[in-house]
């Protein structure tokens, strides 16, 4: 079944560091792709998404990009702040169909002064 | 004001007993989901209702029975809580297809069977 799969966590960092968290995905079709991200004590929030292949979604400094040949789709952000701490979450979905969120584990960033 | 509320934000009770979660939004969605999360973290969907009819349903035991009243309305009710239901459930909504809109959570319900 269609799955996905983020590195495990926490990641962390200095302000100011380069920031990537991999994230992996396993589908029968061709879905679109999607990075939440849940602040402490909050409900999730999109961040960014991609419904094709080689789209690059884009929020708030990050980025990522649908990657059908290594069926990827890794977050960056160049500059890490403090407030970027949260826990950020990969998912799946194929639109028009059950438009379900298939959701990876979640991986913790700390990013400290 | 919150665009998607859950209440209560905490329940502890005992295995056995029935319990319920309430969850509204006032963005004037027509699609709301419920999410377990797990102590791992993982998220997997349970329900979801638009215009209050069933769209989803997962594998879930049927002691976990969703009632949508309205469209703005998307209650859980839990009976016979078992251990293994103590998770943090999130509500979401959506107007209609979430690749366009993405979907608004609620804060979630830290629900604890002891």
């Amino acid at each position: 079944g269609d799955s996905v799969t983020q590195m495990e966590g926490p990641v962390t960092l200095s302000e100011e560091a380069f920031l990537t968290i991999n994230c992996t995905y396993t589908a029968t079709g061709y879905p679109s792709l999607f990075w939440y991200v849940q602040y402490p004590g909050e409900g999730l929030q999109l961040l960014l998404k991609a419904t094709k292949a080689d789209d690059k979604g884009s929020n708030k400094g990050f980025e990522a990009t649908y990657r059908k040949e290594t069926t990827s789709f890794h977050l960056e952000k160049g500059s890490v702040q403090v407030s970027d701490s949260a826990v950020y979450f990969c998912a799946l979905s194929y639109p028009y169909n059950t438009d379900k969120l298939i959701f990876g584990t979640g991986t913790r960033l700390q990013v400290f002064p | 004001d919150t665009a998607v509320s859950q209440t209560p934000k905490y329940l502890v009770t005992q295995m056995g007993n029935d319990k319920s979660i309430k969850c509204e939004q006032n963005l004037g969605h027509d699609t709301m989901y419920w999410y377990k999360q797990d102590s791992k973290k993982f998220l997997k969907i349970m329900f979801s209702y638009n215009n209050k009819e069933l769209i989803i349903n997962e594998t879930v035991p049927n002691r976990f029975s969703p009632k949508s009243p309205d469209k703005a309305h998307l209650n859980l009710h839990i009976n016979s809580l078992e251990l293994g239901d103590s998770a943090v459930y999130f509500c979401a909504s959506s107007q209609g297809s979430q690749i366009s809109y993405g979907y608004t959570f609620g804060s979630g319900t830290r629900l604890t069977v002891v």
